[in-house]
């Protein structure tokens, strides 16, 4: 069936450091992948999309390029802030799942100032 | 509305007994699901459905669980003869349709405690 696998956390930068998570999937026919965002208190929310090969999903300063060769959807931000402390979950939605969106286990990102 | 919102946000039960969970979906989102997180993993998929009928409940855990759906609109889901192991947040989310592009909504959870 279909999976998500992602680096294990917590993942602990300074600010302003480069961030990168993992993330690798299995999927049947061709998915959508996601990057949702769980902030401390809140609901998951979607942070960046990619349906495509080669798409390149952004928002917020973050990116992630969907790679078909390698089965990949890594998240990078080039300077992160405090405030981008929040668990991160790599998601896909597939045919062969009836399109039913697989997560990843989650990264959680602390950030220090 | 203008979010999912689910109820109770909070809820401490005793183990054996009978608990329901609401959910709110955004009005004329058609697709709902319910995920669990348990403490330290990923979202454990429970059920989906679109419109009034569950076409995939794949992830119910048990016979102890069970869903429903009305009018489109409001979920519960019900864990009859609740365990420790029960204990998780649980998670509901909705989506305007089922297409692979869809992006799901989320509500803050509700978070199961059985002691």
């Amino acid at each position: 069936g279909d999976s998500v696998t992602q680096m294990e956390g917590p993942v602990t930068l300074s600010e302003e450091a480069f961030l990168t998570i993992n993330c690798t999937y299995t999927a049947t026919g061709y998915p959508s992948l996601f990057w949702y965002v769980q902030y401390p208190g809140e609901g998951l929310q979607l942070l960046l999309k990619a349906t495509k090969a080669d798409d390149k999903g952004s928002n917020k300063g973050f990116e992630a390029t969907y790679r078909k060769e390698t089965t990949s959807f890594h998240l990078e931000k080039g300077s992160v802030q405090v405030s981008d402390s929040a668990v991160y979950f790599c998601a896909l939605s597939a045919p062969g799942g009836s399109y039913i969106p697989t997560f990843g286990r989650g990264t959680s990102l602390i950030v220090h100032p | 509305g203008a979010g999912v919102s689910q109820s109770p946000s909070n809820k401490v039960t005793e183990k054996g007994k009978d608990v329901e969970l609401r959910c709110d979906p955004i009005s004329g989102h058609t697709a709902l699901y319910w995920y669990r997180q348990r403490l330290g993993q990923g979202l454990e998929f429970l059920i989906y459905f679109q419109g009034n009928s569950a076409p995939d409940k794949s992830g119910l855990p048990s016979d102890r669980f069970s869903a429903e759906r009305t009018g489109e609109s409001v979920s519960t889901l019900t864990i009859q003869r609740t365990q420790q192991e029960d204990s998780a947040v649980y998670l509901c989310a909705s989506s305007p349709g089922s297409a692979g592009a869809n992006v799901l909504t989320f509500g803050a959870g509700s978070r199961l405690t059985v002691l």
